[in-house]
């Protein structure tokens, strides 16, 4: 298996931009994940899929987020307008929703994102 | 509120034992992580606990004890490669899967 897949693998932009970015889950997983990772901060859930359905969005910053998932193979993390505090590592994970398995969480290579 | 506390940073010596620990805060419990992250890389599994005592991976054992919302990662015959930061990350209360990352401890390995 690839893994998960996530793109553009870095990102520069400008302050009042829209930034789009994408993510491929593992075939077969039943849950995606969005997350941010700066150094004040961490790594910190944005927001998760089960079923392609969105379940928690609770960390999604502010309304100038929003992220889809439109089918079980491709998901969607859109920030407009960006701002430079927005810069940050951004993260797609994808895992099994299998009961009683030993469910971890595999992460793509991140985007860095950098918006001047 | 949901809290997860871990040192910062710690210094080990290839070759020795070390040991990092985690206490937690949440409002439920539904499982405990470790993940493994290099600079510059994505996270990557280490080992999950759900019940009390140790599970032993090779060189790399994980701790829990869910009364005393405490847990600990264990690395023996520490490796140069082993250099990295370990975040420690508790599942909440309900089965949706939402997990709370603590902010990492960054282990540097001396020779």
């Amino acid at each position: 298996d690839a893994g998960v897949i996530q793109s553009p693998r870095h990102e520069v932009t400008e302050m009042g931009q829209e930034v789009t970015l994408r993510c491929k889950p593992i075939s077969g997983h039943d849950y995606l994940f969005w997350y941010r990772q700066t150094m004040m901060r961490g790594l910190e859930l944005l927001i998760y899929f089960n079923n392609n359905v969105p379940i928690d969005d609770s960390g999604m910053p502010e309304d100038r987020f929003s992220a889809k998932m439109p089918n079980a193979s491709f998901s969607t993390l859109k920030i407009q307008p960006s701002e430079p505090r927005d810069s940050a590592v951004y993260f797609c994970a994808s895992s099994s929703g299998d009961l009683g398995a030993r469910e971890t969480q595999y992460f793509g290579p991140g985007t860095r994102l950098l918006v001047l | 509120g949901q809290n997860i506390d871990q040192p910062t940073e710690m210094t080990a010596t290839e070759g020795a034992i070390v040991q990092i620990n985690c206490t937690y805060q949440t409002s439920g419990f539904n499982g405990l992580f470790w993940y493994q992250q290099h600079a510059g890389e994505a996270p990557t599994f280490l080992s999950y606990n759900v019940l009390d005592g140790l599970e032993e991976k090779g060189r790399f054992s994980s701790f829990l004890s869910r009364s005393k919302g405490y847990s600990y990662l264990l690395l023996k015959e520490l490796q140069m490669k082993d250099s990295a930061s370990y975040l420690c990350a508790v599942r909440g209360v309900n089965r949706d899967d939402k997990i709370i990352f603590g902010k990492g401890t960054r282990l540097h390995i001396l020779p």
